[in-house]
């Protein structure tokens, strides 16, 4: 079974700019999070898409917007992007049929810089 | 609200040498818990879980952890430490008032000594 796929892998944008990140899910997955990590944040979570609705928000600006399509995949979008944005962003999928005993799957990140 | 702390931002052991990262959680309710590992530039990979079945959990790669309700703890030990598992460790808990959504922990890096 394919893993959590997310592209690109690594990304430099200018402040001012905006940029959409991608998420492809485990094959049967309905439920994707996105998370920021940062040295100095560690990791924090931006927000849950569960059958196309957003399930769960974290405290981030609206800046940072999200959607899900029907096949489950998932975007995440940051518009006019500064300094602080530069992070490794990660996607998560897990079924997510209501039991919190699923584990989230990992892709491997979009490294995004911001110059 | 869920919390999880973990004791030690950085922790260091000799090759060999037993590896224990600490994590406590706070939850009113029995908790689904988890540690994960991320090895630089790659994702978070699942090391182990609980989930009520057993209090002693084995995972990958020869770690286990061990539910302590009393304790609130869920430490995360490995008998003899490899050069190839210094990796950043994250325990998280899973909060049934958020559509279980991952409460994570600051995280700790293990870094092994030659």
């Amino acid at each position: 079974k394919a893993g959590v796929t997310q592209t690109p892998r690594y990304l430099i944008k200018t402040r001012g700019q905006q940029v959409t990140l991608s998420c492809s899910p485990i094959s049967g997955h309905r439920s994707v999070s996105w998370y920021q990590q940062t040295p100095g944040q560690g990791l924090q979570f931006l927000f849950e898409y569960f059958s196309e609705t957003q399930r769960n928000k974290g405290n981030f600006p609206g800046r940072f917007s999200g959607r899900q399509f029907s096949n489950s995949r998932s975007e995440m979008n940051v518009s006019t992007l500064e300094l602080g944005d530069s992070a490794l962003y990660l996607c998560a999928s897990r079924p997510g049929g209501g039991s919190g005993n699923q584990p989230q799957h990992f892709g491997d990140g979009t490294r995004l810089s911001i110059l | 609200a869920q919390s999880v702390t973990q004791l030690g931002s950085h922790v260091s052991v000799s090759e060999g040498a037993l590896v224990l990262l600490r994590c406590n959680y706070s939850s009113s309710v029995p908790p689904y818990l988890f540690w994960y590992v991320q090895y630089p530039n790659q994702g978070l990979q699942l090391l182990l879980k609980y989930t009520s079945a057993a209090t002693l959990v084995k995972g990958i790669n020869g770690f286990e952890a061990e539910f302590k309700k009393s304790e609130t703890s869920f430490h995360l030990t490995k008998p003899s430490a490899h050069m190839s598992d210094a990796a950043e460790y994250f325990c998280a808990v899973s909060d049934r008032g958020s559509n279980y959504q991952l409460i994570w922990g600051a995280g700790t890096k293990l870094i092994i000594k030659p």
